[in-house]
């Protein structure tokens, strides 16, 4: 059965620092790829999708994110966080554009001042 | 804003007690999902509607049942309400071509 995983629950890191969140997936064939964000107290956002094409995929927010095929990742960046950035993300997976998504568990970002 | 509506933005509760979450898709969209997001279960995908349809059911227990209507508004009914039931419920929709989803605001369940 597919699975994500988001190995970090919770990630510290300091305002104007660079940012990566890991996701991980189990699948055969290339997926469908997502990241959302969730503010307190707010439902998820799109923050961008990867279906196929080039492996570097910008989105919102100045986020971006990149597929590697060989290491079954999509891990998501930013190369300076704001303070604005401290919320939840999540990274979704699914085989096609038919399937649910399945969902990782959330990493949790915290910003230092 | 998603474009996705729903109502109420939160509810209180007695156990026992019955209650319908509203959700009101983004213009056009004709998949609507149902979510729970508690403290110890995190994000948990209910069930699917595309249509009118029942399409995907996931950990939705038999208490819970969901419809969309002919208009694609969808409502999720959660009965006999246990103290484990309070969380964020989420409706999402996306688009016939795309599973891409757009959450809507939530609605936070307090049973007491």
């Amino acid at each position: 059965a597919q699975s994500v995983t988001q190995p970090d629950i919770h990630i510290t890191v300091s305002e104007g620092a660079s940012l990566e969140l890991r996701c991980n997936y189990s699948y055969g064939a290339t997926p469908y790829l997502f990241w959302y964000v969730q503010s307190p107290g707010q439902g998820l956002q799109l923050l961008l999708k990867y279906f196929s094409g080039d492996t570097l995929v910008q989105g919102i927010k100045g986020f971006e994110a990149e597929f590697k095929r060989s290491q079954s990742s999509f891990n998501l960046r930013k190369p300076s966080v704001h303070w604005s950035d401290a919320a939840e993300y999540f990274c979704a997976v699914a085989p096609d554009s038919n399937y649910q998504l399945i969902w990782g568990a959330g990493t949790k970002l915290i910003i230092k001042p | 804003d998603s474009g996705v509506t729903q109502t109420p933005k939160h509810l209180i509760t007695a156990t026992g007690q019955r209650v319908t979450l509203r959700c009101s898709p983004r213009s056009g969209d004709l998949s609507v999902y149902w979510y729970q997001q508690s403290l110890d279960q995190g994000l948990q995908f209910l069930i699917q509607y595309y249509n009118g349809e029942e399409r995907a059911k996931g950990n939705i227990l038999e208490r819970f049942s969901a419809q969309q209507f002919p208009d694609l508004h969808s409502e999720l009914n959660l009965s006999s309400l246990e103290l484990g039931d309070s969380a964020l419920y989420f409706c999402a929709s996306s688009p016939s071509w795309s599973n891409e989803q757009y959450f809507g605001p939530g609605t936070r369940l307090t049973v007491t």
